[in-house]
């Protein structure tokens, strides 16, 4: 079991389609990633948020919008993605301090038709 | 660009220490080895990590050379559940939550009954 829950664990949308991401964690932890994952592949970084805000932008393309409500929730939105952008899609947490250890969730596996 | 390069897959016999190593040379002094496992439709899982000094928790033991240009993780009795994908990890940056996990390709690790 994880500790940290992410929504949908499956989604399979068209390219035009609007979609969002979900990911929650009641552990305190005041820093959020999320990650894309392609097959046979280690997790690459996109997003990273600290205290709420946005600390780490991977030069992520702007089809994918992150959004942090509040210190608990990370949200991913999705907009006009492509074929490529099908990938698991993780995210993770982890406390404050010099040395900290990431969390993860299980992913939702994203397919784009 | 990975930091740390890993054998691609290794076997291990049911019960027996698997000892799986990992290569740093260009690893910088602050720089921290972090050890995740991701096994077969699951979000990576922390295992361990060091600086310099050899590290044990009720997981693994992770063994860093002195020079800290190669690591070794010790799993002391592996089960058919430890078969995993197995990440060595470089984090970098400059403090708290701005630094990020830098992950190498892994090492598949087959443990046999």
């Amino acid at each position: 079991d994880t500790e940290v829950t992410q929504t949908p664990k499956h989604l399979v949308m068209g390219m035009t389609n609007k979609k969002s991401l979900k990911c929650e964690q009641h552990m305190g932890h005041r820093a959020m990633y999320w990650y894309k994952q392609k097959a046979k592949k280690p997790p690459e970084l996109m997003f990273v948020y600290s205290y709420e805000k946005l600390s780490i932008n991977e030069s992520v393309p702007s089809r994918f919008s992150p959004e942090c409500p509040n210190s608990s929730l990370l949200n991913l939105h999705l907009h006009a993605l492509q074929p490529e952008d099908s990938a698991l899609y993780l995210c993770a947490s982890s406390p404050s301090g010099q040395v900290p250890a990431e969390h993860f969730g299980d992913g939702t596996r994203l397919s784009i038709l | 660009d990975a930091k740390t390069t890993q054998p691609t897959s290794m076997d291990c016999a049911e019960g027996r220490a698997a000892n799986l190593p990992c290569n740093h040379s260009t690893i910088s002094g602050n720089e921290y080895v972090y050890w995740y496992r991701q096994i077969h439709s699951q979000g990576p899982q922390y295992i361990i990590h060091g600086l310099k000094n050899n590290e044990t928790n009720e997981m693994a033991s992770l063994i860093i050379t002195e020079d800290r240009k190669s690591s070794t993780l010790i799993l002391p009795h592996a089960t058919l559940r430890d078969t995993a994908v197995y990440y060595c990890i470089v984090r970098v940056g400059r403090a708290g939550n701005n630094r990020k996990l830098i992950w190498g390709l892994g090492t598949s690790l087959a443990v046999n009954p």
